[in-house]
């Protein structure tokens, strides 16, 4: 089984600024995918960044970019350059094949 | 739209009646996923198709639950005798196939069982 814990229950930022969302996981599996969800408020959730297991470059898309330590069994995203509508709750997850959710981040950004 | 479509996007019942949620997913996609959610915490897998086969139920999925997939397009999840307890955000995914293929999330139908 699969566990991702996000111990962060809220962070706020400044718009402008950049704020670092942090994420570990447990698993026996040697092949498997990482991903960062945003879920607005009442909206849908949409894929932030995902990142294969196996690659050791750190994905990066436009302004979010994660820190992976395989090791470690950390997955942390960097937001850059926050913007209002960042302001949501951003979700680690864990993928075999099922998704395996942490219990996610409310991220508020202040004009 | 020719993403993931779910219906209702809200539901209010009693307790001890039937519920059906429909999802119908991204056009070709084979995979079907649904997940619960109860407020303020992350999905939590209950059940996926790929195509029509049924191929595994989390335990969180009673024998009050069923789903299916009757012709590897549209989906539908049931909940008999519903409960207090079973209030939460349903939500579906679809991906094209394999195991790490993305999955695409619909709007969720919210229900509340009063």
């Amino acid at each position: 089984a699969q566990t991702v814990t996000q111990s962060q229950p809220e962070m706020s930022v400044q718009e402008a600024e950049t704020v670092t969302l942090s994420c570990t996981y447990d698993t026996s599996e040697n092949n498997y995918y990482l991903f960062w969800y945003k879920q607005p408020p009442s909206r849908q959730m949409i894929l932030v960044i995902r990142q294969e297991a196996y690659k050791q470059q750190n994905a990066t898309e436009n302004r979010f970019s994660v820190n992976f330590q395989k090791a470690a069994k950390s997955f942390s995203l960097k937001i850059s350059d926050s913007q209002l509508g960042d302001t949501a709750m951003y979700f680690c997850a864990f993928q075999v094949y099922k998704l395996s959710f942490g219990a996610g981040t409310t991220v508020t950004v202040r004009a | 739209d020719t993403g993931v479509s779910q219906d209702p996007r809200h539901k209010i019942t009693k307790r001890g009646q039937n519920v059906t949620f429909r999802c119908d997913p991204i056009s070709e996609h084979n995979r079907l996923y649904w997940y619960r959610q109860t407020l303020g915490q992350g999905p939590e897998f209950l059940t996926y198709f790929q195509n029509e086969a049924q191929l595994e139920k989390s335990r969180l999925l009673s024998d009050r639950f069923s789903a299916e997939r009757p012709k590897g397009s549209f989906s539908t999840l049931e909940i008999q005798r519903t409960e207090q307890g079973d209030s939460a955000m349903y939500l579906c995914a679809s991906s094209v196939g394999l195991d790490f293929d993305e999955q695409f999330f619909g709007p969720g139908t919210r229900l509340t069982v009063l």
